[in-house]
């Protein structure tokens, strides 16, 4: 069965490095997301996009924050002034969705722990 | 608005006997409804999703769910505990289609022999 990857599974950076966090979304789905989860906190929303774009962004998604899909197959997150409150699980996440696929699940990947030291 | 709350934290159930995770939605017109397992150190993982066609609908692992419009409740429920059944779980709505999910608390289960 197809699975979303993300790497590295884990990463530690200083305070104030930029950092990317990798994605290979299901290859035929067309909506991809990034999901955080600080340790003991809910699963909070960042960010999707859509045909190249970004569709809809929560308030933690500020500018020191941005996605990108550089080629047919990856999906980025870049943090690019890392901060300490920074440190979680980030999931990667996608979705095949069409106009009659209004409950298609999304799939998630198994997470990068962000360590900010 | 769109939202979901997971009435317990933590459920501690011993194994063999039933789980039951409970969950309470809001939503301002029919929702699309999902529950998300976690185990240690992994992924979020489908369990199920609520289509329309469906009031009961049955999931992976032997857990199945109740949507229940008159409660805007959809329960989550197995008849016996198995101990790799220990994770936490996450009751989740969609907001629109193609659009964010969003999470409630979760539930940690735990599984006693």
């Amino acid at each position: 069965e197809p699975e979303v990857t993300q790497t590295p599974s884990h990463q530690v950076t200083q305070m104030g490095q930029e950092v990317i966090l990798r994605c290979v979304p299901i290859s035929n789905h067309l909506y991809f997301y990034w999901y955080r989860q600080i340790l003991g906190q809910k699963v909070e929303f960042l960010v999707s996009f859509y045909n190249n774009e970004i569709s809809e962004k929560s308030e933690i998604f500020d500018d020191q924050f941005s996605v990108e899909r550089p080629d047919g197959s990856n999906f980025t997150l870049k943090i690019r002034s890392t901060k300490l409150e920074d440190s979680a699980m980030y999931f990667c996440a996608s979705s095949h969705l069409t106009a009659s696929s209004y409950n298609s699940p999304l799939h998630f990947g198994n997470g990068t722990r962000l360590t900010v030291t | 608005a769109q939202s979901v709350t997971q009435l317990d934290s933590h459920v501690s159930v011993s194994e063999g006997t039933p789980v039951l995770l409970r969950c309470n939605y809001s939503s301002s017109y029919s929702p699309s409804l999902f529950w998300y397992v976690q185990h240690p150190n992994k992924g979020l993982q489908l369990l199920l999703k609520y289509t329309s066609a469906a009031t009961l609908v049955k999931g992976i692992n032997g857990f199945e769910a109740e949507f229940k419009k008159s409660e805007t409740s959809f329960h989550l429920t197995k008849p016996s505990a198995h101990m790799s059944d220990a994770a936490e779980y996450f009751c989740v709505i969609r907001y629109n289609q193609g659009g964010k999910l969003i999470f409630g608390q979760g539930t940690e289960l735990s599984v006693k022999p």
